[in-house]
Formats: C-alpha cells, sequence, structure tokens
C-alpha cells in the first residue's frame, strides 16, 4: 500500500475483554514495529518484527500483550484482559529493513478501555 | 541503559521566531543513530532526519538544522523564522544498531506551538 494502514482507529472496549490490533506495513517492508504511545508519555517500544520473526519483544508490558505477523507483511497486536492502563494510542512502523533506519507510522488505533 | 530526554514539554513562539528543542541522549555504545521525527496534529510520525554516531558535522535543510554534540550527548534541533505549519511534537530518537536488536528509543516529546 501507499502508506502503513492500521485498523480500527478507534476502538473502545470493556475491561476484561480482548481486543485485536492490525497493521498493514508498506509493501516490501521487511522490518515493522509497535509503540505505544500515552498522554505525556512520549512512544514507548513493544515489539518489532523482522520478517516473520520477533527478535525484540522486551516492551511487551506483560503476558496479556502478544504479537504475531505472517507472510512478511500484516501484524496483529492482541491484549487479552483489557486493563484500563491500556488505554493508549498504538502505533505501528515499517522499515524497508532493520538498518535502513526510516520509520513509516502509521496513524494509530486509540484503544479506550472502560 | 538507553535513554533519550527532552526536558522540554511544551514551547510557544510567535511566527518568524528562531527556536531550538533540546534532545539529550544516554548510551554506552560506540555505534548508534540519532533521528528527529515530527507528529502534526494529524497525528502521523514524519521522519525528519538521522544521524550517526561518527558524524558530527552539523545539518542544515532549509529552515532547519541540527547540532550533534558528542562531548555534551546532545542532539538539537533548531527552526529559524518558524511558521504556523511547524506546530507539531517534535521526538528525538535513539538506536543502538546492537546485534540482535534494532530498537528505537523516542523521548517524550517535545510540543511546539507556533502563534501567527
Amino acid at each position: 500500500g501507499a502508506g502503513v494502514s492500521q485498523s480500527p482507529s478507534n476502538k473502545v472496549t470493556e475491561k476484561g475483554k480482548d481486543v485485536e490490533l492490525r497493521c498493514d506495513p508498506i509493501s516490501g517492508h521487511t522490518a515493522l514495529y509497535w509503540y505505544r504511545q500515552s498522554l505525556g508519555q512520549g512512544l514507548e517500544f513493544l515489539i518489532y518484527f523482522q520478517g516473520n520473526s520477533a527478535p525484540d519483544k522486551s516492551g511487551l508490558p506483560s503476558d496479556r500483550f502478544s504479537a504475531e505477523r505472517t507472510g512478511g507483511s500484516v501484524s496483529t497486536l492482541t491484549i487479552q484482559r483489557t486493563q484500563q492502563e491500556d488505554s493508549a494510542v498504538y502505533l505501528c512502523a515499517s522499515s524497508f529493513k532493520v538498518d535502513d533506519w526510516k520509520l513509516f507510522f502509521g496513524s494509530g488505533t486509540q484503544l479506550s478501555v472502560l | 541503559a538507553q535513554k533519550v530526554t527532552q526536558a522540554q514539554t511544551e514551547i510557544s513562539v510567535v511566527e518568524k521566531e528562531d527556536v531550538t528543542l533540546d534532545c539529550v541522549y544516554e548510551t554506552r555504545d560506540t555505534t548508534y543513530y540519532l533521528f528527529w521525527y515530527k507528529q502534526p496534529p494529524s497525528g502521523e510520525l514524519v521522519f525528519l532526519i538521522r544521524r550517526n554516531s561518527f558524524d558530527e558535522q552539523n545539518e542544515i535543510s532549509g529552515r532547519y538544522s541540527w547540532n550533534f554534540q558528542k562531548s555534551t550527548s546532545s542532539f538539537n534541533f533548531t527552526i529559524t523564522a518558524s511558521q504556523v505549519v511547524d506546530s507539531a511534537v517534535y521526538f528525538c530518537a535513539l538506536s543502538e544498531a546492537r546485534r540482535g536488536t534494532y530498537k528505537y528509543i523516542f523521548g517524550t516529546g517535545t510540543r511546539l506551538k507556533v502563534l501567527a
């Protein structure tokens, strides 16, 4: 695609429910990153993929968070048993390769946990 | 440990003023990359610049300039003759390029408001 696409753009859910956030990177980009942006907290690294592998998942806050990438393209970030503190904007970014040193970001998914 | 500090939470300037956004980083590596990204009100972060640790030359791109000083671990960003369209949140970031991980560490951002 022309840019990084994320869906949904907004998600409101009830505490305890599971949610799936989707990221479609730019076609041909092998590296894919997930970040979380909370008010006043900057961008918090969650995980990155090189192809379908996740060399660094050190930023996932708890075992309620997981992510996968299939076919070297689409990635899904899953949050199980959502909590109110999970409310944030979840950003996805991609780059042609990991040492390209230039990220292209999507517009994010605003997650609100009630 | 890696860390990026942007001490200025919010800056307001009047159009045509010059403004400098500060960025201080911490790293134990000798090889690393520094970045600036712009997040306009529309939300998508946009890449502005990348510098590697071996290149301390300052860079100028139009009204934008960057001052990289390893001695003070700083990578400051200056906008000359600011315009309303420069209003955005600006993030500084660091990547250490260690074997096995290519994650980026971002600062908390500086919100710049340029008033007409």
